[in-house]
């Protein structure tokens, strides 16, 4: 059974940067792409993009300038780096994995999610 | 990007009775050198993650109660639960993963 936890910091300061990190267990970390998507009551669900364990990324052209998305198959984990960030990137933080191998797919396992607020 | 509009955004419905959620996508998202239609649906509940219902539009998830289905083609989609049980009371939302941002509905939150 395929888990995944995201993990950072819970507070970041305005025009600082964002790093989380969600580690996968249960299961290998190739074949698939793996997400990150974020959820505020503002925007709602939002996908941020992907990365491929071949080290394959697309993002959300809405935040290309500012994110960049890693992976590390020895830790058998991701990352996520948004910089110059602002309140409005205050939101719940999660990780996702789709059902199958393939890079447009729904996504049937999901972190339990990680709340980043962006205050001074 | 492909706008997911969903309605209601809240829906009250009596144990037992029939509940269905509508989403409408602003362009197709039938893929036609496959005929499958890119779109899913999803459950959450208070905090917790959003959980897979359906994908392909139809296809349901396993484990997934088969009070739970999913219809419609093109730019038309519908959730429809049979029979509501009390577990059944959360946020759905509606996703398109045709294109690239993937995008979802704004939520619909249904209650008993």
């Amino acid at each position: 059974q395929v888990q995944l936890q995201e993990s950072g910091p819970g507070l970041v300061k305005p025009s600082e940067t964002l790093s989380l990190t969600c580690t996968v267990s249960g299961g290998s970390i190739s074949s698939y792409f793996w997400s990150w998507i974020r959820q505020s009551p503002e925007k709602g669900l939002e996908w941020i993009g992907f990365i491929h364990y071949s080290g394959r990324t697309d993002y959300n052209p809405s935040l290309k300038s500012r994110v960049t998305i890693s992976v590390d198959m020895s830790k058998k984990q991701l990352s996520l780096i948004l910089s110059s960030v602002t309140a409005a990137d205050t939101a719940v933080y999660y990780c996702a994995r789709p059902y199958d191998v393939g890079d447009d797919l729904a996504y049937d396992i999901w972190g339990q999610g990680t709340l980043v607020t962006v205050s001074s | 990007d492909i706008v997911l509009t969903q309605s209601p955004d809240y829906l009250a419905v009596s144990l037992g009775e029939r509940a269905t959620i509508n989403c409408k996508t602003s362009q197709s998202v039938l893929y036609s050198p496959d005929n499958k239609n890119y779109f899913a649906w999803y459950q959450q509940k208070p905090g917790q993650p959003p959980k897979l219902l359906i994908y392909w539009a139809s296809t349901r998830e396993s484990g997934v109660p088969d009070r739970f289905s999913g219809s419609g083609s093109g730019t038309d989609f519908t959730l429809t639960i049979s029979s509501l049980q009390a577990e059944d009371v959360a946020l759905y939302y509606c996703q398109q993963y045709h294109d690239r941002p993937h995008t979802f509905g704004q939520g619909t939150k249904l209650e008993i």
